[in-house]
């Protein structure tokens, strides 16, 4: 079964550095997504990708976030400048078709994610 | 803001029993509703969309009341693999996919 891969599985960086997170979402799904989860709390969305850009974000992503497709596999999300509450699990997903007239067509699929751990 | 609220349990339940789950949400325009399984450390994983006439998949149950903005799962036959958080999703504002999810409700099979 095709599944969502996400590289590195785990991220240890100092204050201040900046990280790129990898995913490479399953192959014929038109719709991207960043999530993460603080330990302890719940999900959050981050931003969706469609169409080589971003369709919507979260109050969460600021500036020092970004997304990008460079390539037709992998999607990326960077974070310039990491700060010590920037640490969780970061999750990619992926679905292949989204949203029509406000009702989802179909499931978005998670990765395994990235710990992230700022020191 | 936009919120989804669950209870947190724990649910601690033995082998063989029944137990549900409820979840309210605050958005009246949500229009998709899931339940998803959330094994520890791993990632989100679709238990079951949520339909408003209620739907079933084996041993799990989902319900939808729209008036109410409330949603429960009920799993019966209980096993020990059934042990994870489980997470009430609803589709956010925009038309793009945003998912909100609920903190979960952590259930415990014991033998």
């Amino acid at each position: 079964e095709p599944e969502v891969t996400q590289t590195p599985s785990h991220q240890v960086t100092q204050m201040g550095q900046e990280v790129i997170l990898r995913c490479v979402p399953i192959s014929n799904h038109l719709y991207f997504y960043w999530y993460r989860q603080i330990l302890g709390q719940k999900v959050e969305f981050l931003v969706s990708f469609y169409n080589n850009e971003i369709s919507e974000k979260s109050e969460i992503f600021d500036d020092q976030f970004s997304v990008e497709r460079p390539d037709g596999s992998n999607f990326t999300l960077k974070i310039r400048s990491t700060k010590l509450e920037d640490s969780a699990m970061y999750f990619c997903a992926s679905s292949p078709l989204g949203f029509v007239s406000g009702i989802l067509q179909e499931t978005q699929y998670f990765g395994p994610g990235t710990r992230l751990l700022v020191l | 803001r936009k919120e989804v609220e669950q209870d947190p349990g724990p649910f601690n339940v033995p082998e063989g029993a029944t137990v549900a789950f409820n979840c309210t949400y605050s958005n009246s325009a949500s229009q998709s509703f899931f339940w998803y399984r959330q094994d520890c450390r791993k990632e989100p994983k679709l238990l079951m969309s949520v339909y408003s006439s209620g739907n079933e998949d084996g041993r799990f149950t989902a319900q939808l009341n729209r008036a109410s903005q409330y949603i429960s799962l009920l799993i019966r036959d209980s096993k020990l693999s059934d042990s994870a958080t489980y997470l009430c999703v609803v589709n956010g504002e925009g038309s793009q996919g945003n998912l909100i999810f609920g903190k979960g409700t952590k259930l415990s099979v014991k033998p």
